[in-house]
């Protein structure tokens, strides 16, 4: 399996910041690669596909990087409501993983 | 507007079985492959297993293949995980989700999740 590995597992930073965070894959997988976010005792939510694409209805400050094995997620003004962790998920392979999770703190 | 509904979580004795189900609506529901993921307490994600729309593709971890077994009922518009042989490891929270037809294996709906709690 593609093994999936975030950086950094926890990040703290404050309201208006510019927040990144990586996520690398083991092999390349393209742009194969979608990015959710999970708000505490939630089901996570889709954020971005394909690498960059925008899910619906996802709040604009949110964007995406990256092609191979080397991806970012980007949050350009960070908001009290972003406190969450955020997974990378590759899917390149029938064998889809995430990455461990990257906690966002304010 | 797509709703996913899991039940049948609870505490089961280490080696007995439970039988997940989730309920599907607002969406044509044979149209998509739906899956499960499940979160063991304060960890990560983890694709437990996914099937097509119409059972012709099915997917399995490792960690639960032989033990698992997903399946579908599409004139209900329901998915099912029948677990067996279940391990203190599998405890965790399962969510059904439904894979988005956009792109690849990318979830786009979830459910709120069920909690199994495999302990004697």
């Amino acid at each position: 399996d593609i093994q999936m590995t975030q950086s950094p597992s926890t990040l703290s930073a404050s309201v208006g910041d510019r927040v990144t965070i990586t996520c690398r894959a083991s092999q390349s997988i393209s742009n194969w690669l979608a990015w959710y976010q999970q708000k505490p005792g939630k089901a996570p939510n889709l954020l971005i596909y394909e690498a960059s694409i925008l899910e619906s209805g996802v709040p604009s400050r949110f964007s995406g990087s990256g092609s191979g094995t080397e991806f970012t997620l980007t949050i350009s003004s960070l908001q009290p409501d972003d406190l969450a962790t955020y997974y990378c998920q590759q899917y390149d392979t029938s064998s889809p993983t995430f990455g461990q999770g990257t906690k966002v703190e304010i | 507007q797509v709703q996913l509904v899991e039940s049948g979580g609870g505490l089961v004795k280490p080696g007995g079985s439970l039988r997940l189900s989730c309920a599907a609506s607002g969406f044509t529901f044979s149209d998509y492959y739906m899956s499960w993921i499940r979160q063991a307490p304060g960890k990560g994600l983890e694709f437990v297993s996914y099937i097509s729309g119409l059972v012709s593709t099915i997917y399995y971890a490792d960690s639960v293949k032989g033990r698992f077994t997903i399946s579908r009922d599409n004139t209900r518009n329901s998915l099912y995980l029948q677990m067996d042989s279940l391990r203190p490891e599998d405890t965790a929270v399962y969510y059904c989700a439904k894979i988005t037809s956009k792109s690849g294996y990318v979830l786009d709906y979830w459910g709120q999740g069920t909690l199994v709690t495999v302990s004697s």
